[in-house]
């Protein structure tokens, strides 16, 4: 049964720094998601990875996936306050369920 | 295109009543979740469908049931309300069956059981 897990879970940083929340995925995933939600609302996705190697880039951040060692990255480079928000991580296991880490709230301090 | 609705916003619901949490979409998509958000414990998954006609067990599915008739309709029931059901519900879809294949997501109901 696929399991996923990020960390950290809870993340306070200084505006202009960079850092990465890290995605570790127990089984086989075809594909893995990252998602954004901001506080009461609903998630958007943001990065839809499909094959070992895959990076995808929007603004200030980028998502990678390595399927040898189970392990997706979201990285921030120079972090601004608008990316607050908790984002989530997601595996497709072969049952096409869509399993959830406990997502990793950010916090960007100006 | 109004993509994914969930009815109702918000319910107030007292302890041994049921309930039925509404979830429809327009954009054809095959597969249907339901999903609660608690505080520290992120989404989890209650039930799926895959296609019309059949569904599956997620990951918390006791107290929780439903049906997929059609493609556009996927309700939640719960059949004797408890405070711990307590939680933000979220429906989602996608296709998977094509490429990208990500869920998108309703704008949730949050559910009080007292």
């Amino acid at each position: 049964e696929l399991k996923v897990e990020q960390n950290p879970l809870f993340l306070s940083m200084q505006e202009g720094k960079n850092y990465t929340i890290y995605c570790n995925y127990s089984t086989t995933s075809d594909r893995l998601y990252w998602y954004r939600q901001d506080p009461g609302k609903s998630l958007e996705s943001l990065f839809v990875l499909l094959s070992n190697g895959a990076v995808k880039q929007e603004g200030r951040l980028m998502a990678s996936l390595d399927t040898k060692a189970r392990l997706s990255t979201l990285h921030i480079t120079a972090a601004v306050h608008d990316l607050s928000a908790t984002y989530f991580c997601a595996g497709r296991d072969r049952d096409d369920k869509i399993i959830f880490g406990k997502g990793t709230r950010l916090h960007i301090l100006p | 295109i109004a993509g994914i609705t969930q009815a109702p916003t918000s319910q107030i619901l007292a302890a041994g009543r049921r309930m039925t949490l509404r979830c429809t979409q327009d954009m054809r998509h095959n597969a249907m979740y339901w999903y609660r958000q608690d505080l520290g414990l992120g989404l989890r998954l209650i039930h799926y469908s895959n296609t019309a006609g059949t569904t599956g067990k997620g990951e918390v599915p006791d107290g929780y049931s439903v049906s997929r008739a059609n493609t556009d309709d996927f309700p939640l029931t719960l059949a004797s309300a408890v405070p711990s059901q307590t939680s933000v519900y979220f429906c989602a879809s996608s296709d998977s069956a094509g490429g990208i294949t990500e869920a998108f997501f309703g704008q949730g109901t949050r559910l009080t059981v007292v």
